[in-house]
């Protein structure tokens, strides 16, 4: 089956570390996102890509990079300038905006 | 620019009850409309989508949704709440088919016994 898979679920990370979340989809979708998500916050985006080779920043891109080297992949970066990385993130994709995103199950990273 | 409000961070309703969690949205071109839900530790589901057929959509698991213009509201209606309901709800809007989604900030939604 088709879907999006986000690795690993659960992540801990030391201060001043660098760390990737992968984000890996089989669905052919050409636009994919990373979502930050804290409570009572809703979703907030970090960064999304409509094709292979190029992305753009979404509203709190500070802290975080990504690339996009290959049509199914869009790993994630926190790096250590990131402030405050503790949150779950996620990762979606679309083929187009109309037909709604595909969620991954997110991954929960705990700075520690 | 689009936007989207969802009125009430928390909503409880009694098992068996009318579900009712309210979207308001603003946009300056027709928009497309969408409800998800999420469990938790669980990515995001789509539980239905309006995009300018009918006005009033039915989605997954008995929920409905009715986009009404000149309320500028999409709100999510189930008639009967089960204890499986349990979770949060996102309202979403784009204005455009390759725009990206804006986000409400979510309601909880709690099922007392």
């Amino acid at each position: 089956d088709g879907g999006i898979t986000q690795s690993p679920k659960y992540l801990f990370r030391k201060e001043g570390q660098n760390v990737t979340l992968s984000c890996e989809q089989n669905l052919n979708h050409d636009a994919m996102y990373w979502y930050r998500q804290d409570p009572g916050q809703g979703l907030r985006l970090i960064y999304y890509s409509q094709i292979v080779n190029d992305f753009q920043k979404g509203d709190i891109a500070e802290g975080y990079s990504v690339s996009r080297e290959k049509k199914e992949s869009f790993p994630l970066t926190v790096t250590s300038a990131q402030k405050n990385p503790t949150a779950f993130y996620l990762c979606a994709s679309s083929i187009r905006t109309g037909d709604g995103y595909t969620f991954g199950s997110g991954t929960r990273l705990t700075v520690v | 620019a689009q936007s989207v409000t969802q009125l009430g961070s928390h909503v409880s309703v009694s098992e068996g009850a009318l579900v009712l969690l309210r979207c308001n949205y603003s946009s300056s071109v027709p928009p497309y409309l969408f409800w998800y839900v999420q469990y938790p530790n669980q990515g995001l589901q789509l539980l239905l989508k309006y995009t300018s057929a009918a006005t009033l959509v039915k989605g997954i698991n008995g929920f409905e949704a009715e986009f009404k213009k000149s309320e500028t509201s999409f709100h999510l209606t189930k008639p009967s709440a089960h204890m499986s309901d349990a979770a949060e709800y996102f309202c979403a809007v784009s204005g455009a088919l390759f725009e990206k989604l804006t986000f409400g900030t979510g309601t909880r939604l709690t099922i007392i016994p």
